[in-house]
């Protein structure tokens, strides 16, 4: 019954570092996205995906960068880890819908520290 | 600019009505999505109201005021299982999300 997957529950990298996070959901949903999720705040979209090798940014995308090579999976990479950037990552996929909002279907997170 | 605000954490008695409420203000209004997190999961949807009015679905029922730029989520018959976070998203004349911090539900036996 999974939907959306997220490879890594917890990773812990160290500063500078690269870090990949991959995300697959088997829904054939066209828009895929990623979030950050910290206490106190609500979701902030990093980038998010409307079709193969398309991206656009969210509201944060400075420090990341991401990769959609196949429509069913979406990458967020980290080319140079900080210690800013622990945080618990969302990645969401939806239905392209032409009018109207969309229902997302999230994975369970990638809690990522940097030390 | 845009926001949205709701209560940070909230407590009530397993068997009991609780109501988590949500403000809103955004350039543009294309309705409102109520999202479940339980700790350490993937939040999941609850509701999305675009429409005035009361939508029921079971114990959960969600509630939408354009003119007021308010929603409530109302929790009926309280189990334990309730326990978790609340999230609020409005959606925006792009389209796009805005989302509130979310509000913790403690639930006490």
């Amino acid at each position: 019954d999974v939907k959306v997957t997220q490879s890594s529950r917890y990773l812990v990298k160290r500063t500078g570092e690269k870090v990949f996070l991959e995300c697959v959901q088997d829904m054939d949903h066209e828009n895929m996205f990623w979030y950050r999720q910290d206490p106190g705040l609500g979701l902030r979209l990093i980038y998010f995906s409307y079709d193969v090798k398309m991206k656009e940014k969210g509201d944060i995308p400075e420090g990341y960068s991401v990769s959609r090579e196949k429509k069913e999976r979406f990458s967020l990479i980290l080319e140079s880890a900080s210690t800013n950037q622990t945080s618990m990552y969302l990645c969401a996929s939806s239905l392209r819908e032409v009018t109207g909002a969309n229902v997302l279907t999230f994975g369970a997170g990638s809690r990522l520290t940097v030390l | 600019g845009q926001n949205i605000d709701q209560p940070t954490e909230m407590t009530a008695t397993e068997g009991a009505i609780v109501q988590i409420n949500c403000t809103y203000q955004t350039s543009g209004f294309n309705g409102l999505f109520w999202y479940q997190q339980h700790a350490g999961e993937a939040p999941t949807f609850l509701s999305y109201n675009v429409l005035d009015g009361l939508e029921e679905k079971g114990r959960f029922s969600s509630f939408l005021s354009r003119s007021k730029g308010y929603s409530y989520l109302l929790l009926k018959e309280l189990q334990m299982k309730d326990s978790a976070s609340y999230l609020c998203a409005a959606v925006d004349s792009n389209y796009q999300l805005i989302w509130g911090a979310g509000t913790k539900l403690i639930i006490k036996p």
